[in-house]
């Protein structure tokens, strides 16, 4: 079974910083994806950004960057120039490839972004 | 494209009611799953169907059902509530199988209330 841990609950930092945050995960699988979802106060589940475990080059999107360790089984939210809209929970979760499609979630880490 | 629909958005149940929780998606996709949300815990998987007329369990099955009998409708039948149900139901849909865009979009959730 897999696992997914987002050791930071809360976080918070001024506007136009760079926060980065923190996902480790467990799993005897070689092929699987990564994913970071936010959750902003509406409760809609947003995607953010996504990984494939064999592309060696981190994914980015705008603002939006990973920095994903195989070996080490590290998946990395780095948040560039944080907007207030940047406020939200953000889930970190697994994908195993050709499985039943089922996504392991992390606990979350809650994000605010002061002014 | 509407996405995924789900209704209601709030409910409140008294134990041992019973109630179904609608989820429709307009995108043709045939893989559509259940999660839901508790404090804490992030998402955890109840059920998932890969096509009409097929349905499996997930992680946390116990007091809900489901059928599928077309490809756009996935709803979740909670047969005698209990106050542990209390929760936020997510509805997710994709494609089904291996490829880039190994995506669940999910719908607006609905939370449920048992007292």
């Amino acid at each position: 079974a897999q696992t997914v841990t987002q050791s930071q609950p809360e976080m918070s930092v001024q506007e136009a910083e760079t926060v980065t945050l923190s996902c480790t995960y467990d799993t005897s699988e070689n092929n699987y994806y990564l994913f970071w979802y936010k959750q902003p106060p509406s409760r809609q589940m947003i995607l953010v950004i996504r990984q494939e475990a064999y592309k060696q080059q981190n994914a980015t999107e705008n603002r939006f960057s990973v920095n994903f360790q195989k070996a080490a089984k590290s998946f990395s939210l780095k948040i560039s120039d944080s907007q207030l809209g940047d406020t939200a929970m953000y889930f970190c979760a697994f994908m195993k490839m050709g499985g039943n499609e089922k996504l392991t979630f992390g606990t979350g880490t809650r994000l605010t972004i002061i002014p | 494209n509407a996405g995924v629909t789900q209704t209601p958005k709030f409910q409140v149940l008294k134990t041992g009611q019973s109630m179904t929780l609608q989820c429709a998606q307009d995108m043709n996709h045939e893989y559509m799953s259940w999660y839901r949300q508790d404090p804490g815990m992030g998402l955890r998987l109840i059920h998932y169907s890969v096509g009409a007329g097929i349905t499996d369990q997930g992680e946390v099955p116990n007091g809900y059902n489901v059928s599928r009998s077309t490809t756009e409708d996935f709803p979740l039948r909670l047969l005698s509530a209990a106050p542990s149900q209390t929760s936020v139901y997510f509805c997710a849909s994709k494609w089904y199988g291996s490829s880039g865009a190994n995506v669940l979009t999910f719908g607006a959730g609905s939370r449920l209330t048992v007292l």
